[in-house]
């Protein structure tokens, strides 16, 4: 089937922002859903947005979605060493007893 | 964090033995998933289920059966285990339908097939 497209890596230095950007598949999916792993634990759920929206705020998180181009972005602001980890965007699919798709994620590095 | 335990945590086992891995919830979710996930990649759904004793397969269902015999336990067995299968085994859980849709993880189970 088709994928979730993620950039692999984004280094940036402490302080800065990141944002890490995503292409979804299925223009009918109604929820995107951004996750974070770090070294050895599970996927952990930081934030999702409803296809209605274009713009979801969570302290320093910042989700915009682009329904026409299907594409999903997260920015940190101020990231810290302790954002570095990976993350996944996700899409809902309805077809897999509501299952997620997942992209491949992408591996955040934050130097001091 | 959701209630949910997956057991075991670490294996390793030679190819040809056949090997479960328990996901227990105590949350009561209607749907359970099992997810591997692999360098280059992410994450790819195995089975899931929808219910006691419903099942259905996912992208990467070859190789692997479930049984759902109560709402509390997804087993994950593989009859026969390949170094292919060597992965990192995810439980995840969920509402399904009416909530926002996001999936609960487990810690994941490390499995390796020499």
């Amino acid at each position: 089937g088709e994928d979730v497209e993620q950039s692999l890596f984004l280094s940036v230095r402490e302080g800065d922002s990141s944002v890490i950007n995503c292409t979804y598949t299925d223009s009918s999916s109604t929820y995107l859903y951004w996750y974070k792993q770090e070294p050895g634990a599970g996927l952990q759920l930081l934030t999702y947005i409803f296809s209605n929206m274009d713009m979801k705020q969570d302290q320093r998180l910042t989700v915009l979605l682009n329904k026409k181009d299907k594409h999903l972005s997260l920015r940190i602001a101020d990231t810290q060493t302790g954002d570095s980890a990976i993350y996944f965007c996700a899409e809902l699919n309805s077809n897999s007893g509501y299952a997620l798709n997942f992209g491949k994620g992408t591996s955040l590095l934050v130097t001091p | 964090d959701a209630g949910i335990t997956q057991s075991p945590r670490h294996k390793v086992t030679e190819t040809g033995t056949p090997v479960t891995l328990r996901c227990h919830q105590t949350e009561n979710h209607r749907y359970m998933y099992w997810y591997r996930q692999d360098p280059g990649h992410g994450l790819r759904l195995i089975h899931y289920s929808y219910g006691v004793k419903d099942t259905d397969k996912g992208e990467v269902s070859d190789g692997y059966s479930v049984s759902r015999s109560k709402t509390e336990d997804f087993l994950l067995t593989l009859e026969s285990a390949t170094s292919s299968q060597t992965s990192v085994y995810f439980c995840a859980i969920s509402g399904g339908q009416g909530y926002t849709g996001e999936l609960f993880f487990g810690e994941g189970s490390r499995l390796t097939v020499l």
